[in-house]
């Protein structure tokens, strides 16, 4: 069974611009989280999606949002992007994500570098 | 969900059993412990999860104490790939939150 899969893997940037990434779940995994990580804040939740929904968000401004497609796929969106921006960021994916025993797989992100 | 606090770093030599302690003392009776690794540059990866009873998988044994107040995570035969920082999460596991909430983890260092 493929893995997660994020595209693209590497993303060169300026201040200003918009960005976004791509992110595969695990063939029949619904729910699809967004993580960033970066040297000073760690790894930080983003946001959830599950059938299309956005089911539990974290801490960050509006600029960042994202959309899940009917087959699980899903996209995150930053506007205006800025020099603090430059992460890693993470998508991970699960059956429903609400389990115990429903595990989250993560891929390998996608490097985003702003100038 | 309850935080967790892990030494920032530890070693021990290859082939040797590697014991990576954690404290959760504001632990719910509803949170689980789970432990994920990342090594450099590349995403997290779930090693094992339990509640209160021990539990054993192909890669790690996870030790939690009759408390729940704090767990290990045991490798028990450390290799270099297992080189790595190692995260130790509580997270309610019922209801619609999937949230994984990383702290700085652990970083262990394998030598040969």
């Amino acid at each position: 069974k493929a893995g997660v899969t994020q595209t693209p893997r590497y993303l060169i940037k300026t201040r200003g611009q918009q960005v976004t990434l791509s992110c595969s779940p695990i063939s029949g995994h619904r729910s699809v989280s967004w993580y960033q990580q970066t040297p000073g804040q760690g790894l930080q939740f983003l946001f959830e999606y599950f059938s299309e929904t956005q089911r539990n968000k974290g801490n960050f401004p509006g600029r960042f949002s994202g959309r899940q497609f009917s087959n699980s796929r899903s996209e995150m969106n930053v506007s205006t992007l800025e020099l603090g921006d430059s992460a890693l960021y993470l998508c991970a994916s699960s059956l429903i994500g609400y389990s115990h025993t429903d595990t989250q797989y993560f891929g390998p992100g996608t490097r985003l570098t702003v100038l | 969900d309850a935080k967790t606090t892990q030494p920032p770093s530890m070693d021990c030599a290859e082939g040797r059993a590697a014991n990576l302690p954690c404290n959760h003392s504001t632990i719910s009776g509803n949170e689980y412990v789970y432990w994920y690794r990342q090594i450099h540059s590349q995403g997290p990866q779930y090693i094992i999860h339990g509640l209160k009873n021990n539990e054993t998988n192909e890669m790690a044994s996870l030790i939690i104490t009759e408390d729940r107040k704090s767990s290990t995570l045991i490798l028990p035969h450390a290799t270099l790939r297992d080189t790595a920082v190692y995260y130790c999460i509580v997270r309610v596991a019922t209801g619609a939150n999937s949230k994984l909430t990383f702290g700085k983890g652990i970083t262990l260092s394998v030598r040969p």
